[in-house]
């Protein structure tokens, strides 16, 4: 199995909203990584998980808390979230050793803010 | 800091032509990682090919290859017998081999295959 699975596919939400994106993977993979992808750019990333910790937190604004309940689950929760926070949510795992080099991307959450 | 620099928007190909993406790093650091990857409209990123740095053998995978120039910090993407399939967005990323680090993403190369 060399998937990584989120849901949901699409969300829209009003600016008041309290929302989730999940992840789920289960290729034993330790390091979970979520970014996120505005049109025509590349994803930028938000935060990664190591071993179930936050590792790495790039100044992402408080209304985006990331969890991490198990080694194969990664959620997003989002709340007054702004219209500029829509875009396309991708979460990624990868090994942790040394020789386990690439990130398995899902297909993404496209997330509307109104 | 680590830099990725595509130098190229937008590309274009004849179907079953060749074509070659441009990408050029910039890292203080001797062990990384250096992947292409591809994202059709359909948005999934799918990994295409990935070069270990320490590896002087540039990496193939089928149709696809890489020509990587460790000194001069290059490592472009030639992709043989374009096909419609390969019309996406490319990506050019890095990574530095330790645990938890994550991927820097060149700003990608929009990939247009003529039939």
């Amino acid at each position: 199995d060399t998937e990584v699975t989120q849901t949901p596919k699409h969300l829209v939400m009003g600016m008041t909203n309290k929302k989730s994106l999940k992840c789920e993977q289960h290729m034993g993979h330790r390091a979970m990584y979520w970014y996120k992808q505005k049109a025509k750019k590349p994803p930028e990333l938000m935060f990664v998980y190591s071993y179930e910790k936050l590792s790495i937190n790039e100044s992402v604004p408080s209304r985006f808390s990331p969890e991490c309940p198990n080694s194969s689950l990664l959620n997003l929760h989002l709340h007054a979230l702004q219209p500029e926070d829509s875009a396309l949510y991708l979460c990624a795992s990868s090994g942790t050793g040394r020789g386990t080099g690439e990130l398995f991307f899902g297909e993404g959450s496209r997330l509307t803010v109104l | 800091a680590q830099t990725v620099t595509q130098s190229q928007p937008e590309m274009s190909v004849q179907e079953a032509e060749t074509v070659t993406l441009s990408c050029t790093y910039d890292t203080s650091e001797s062990d990384y990682y250096l992947f292409w990857y591809k994202q059709p409209p359909s948005r999934q990123m799918i990994l295409v090919i990935r070069q270990e740095a320490y590896k002087q053998q540039n990496a193939t995978e089928n149709r696809f290859s890489v020509n990587f120039q460790k000194a001069a910090k290059s490592f472009s993407l030639k992709i043989s017998d374009s096909q419609l399939g390969d019309a996406a967005m490319y990506f050019c990323a890095y990574r530095r081999n330790n645990a938890g680090n994550m991927l820097t993403f060149g700003g990608g190369t929009r990939l247009m295959v003529k039939p």
